[in-house]
């Protein structure tokens, strides 16, 4: 089976910088995804880590080490719009299973 | 370009009714992808088709049927419909394996 472990809640200031972790435990492994949802929408893709290391888009990147089965998101610069729930999951040999999800919220 | 559609987007039901939720995709994606979303639970998958004339269970298919009607359309059906399948329901589609899911925007579903 597969499992994942994010925390629940998550504060920051605007302008500053958050990291979200991510724990899996996965039979097969291809890859590690984020998703943001706002409240009332729909989960949008953000990133995906097959290998190890760091991927960088825009004011966001996401960092896999396969050997300790953890990933992170990291948003800098962080804005209003960025207050939303984030989302890991990954891709086993099947299917991909999603985390419970982060909620973020940024604050003045 | 709609991407993922789904309809309806609200709906209520009364315990033991039944209905279909339409989802139709219009990027030629090969997958398609039904899940359930509850308060603090996360998206849970109950139901997937890899391609075009195959279903496969996910992690909680029970009191839920699926037919991918061809490529674009993927239905999910509550046979007789239960209180613990109020949710919000997300359809996704992608190209396969561990491309991104593109999502509809859901349908929220009570059942009374």
């Amino acid at each position: 089976g597969q499992s994942l472990e994010q925390p629940s809640e998550v504060t920051a200031v605007e302008g500053a910088i958050v990291q979200i972790n991510c724990t899996y435990q996965t039979s097969g492994f291809y890859g590690l995804s984020w998703y943001q949802q706002h409240d009332g929408g729909a989960p949008t893709f953000l990133s995906y880590n097959a290998l190890d290391g760091l991927e960088e888009t825009g004011r966001f990147s996401s960092f896999l080490s396969r050997s300790d089965s953890y990933g992170y998101l990291l948003l800098q610069e962080l804005q209003m719009k960025d207050s939303a729930s984030y989302f890991c999951a990954v891709k086993g040999y099947q299917k991909v299973t999603f985390g419970t999800g982060t909620k973020l919220q940024v604050i003045p | 370009n709609a991407g993922v559609t789904q309809t309806p987007k609200f709906q209520v039901l009364k315990t033991g009714q039944s209905m279909t939720l339409q989802c139709a995709q219009d990027m030629n994606h090969n997958s398609m992808y039904w899940y359930r979303q509850d308060p603090g639970m996360g998206l849970r998958l109950i139901y997937y088709s890899a391609s075009e004339g195959t279903t496969d269970k996910g992690e909680v298919p029970n009191g839920y049927n699926v037919s991918r009607l061809n490529k674009r359309e993927f239905s999910l059906r509550l046979e007789s419909a239960a209180p613990s399948q109020t949710s919000v329901y997300f359809c996704a589609s992608n190209l396969g394996g561990n491309q991104p899911q593109h999502f509809g925007d859901g349908t929220r579903l009570s059942i009374l």
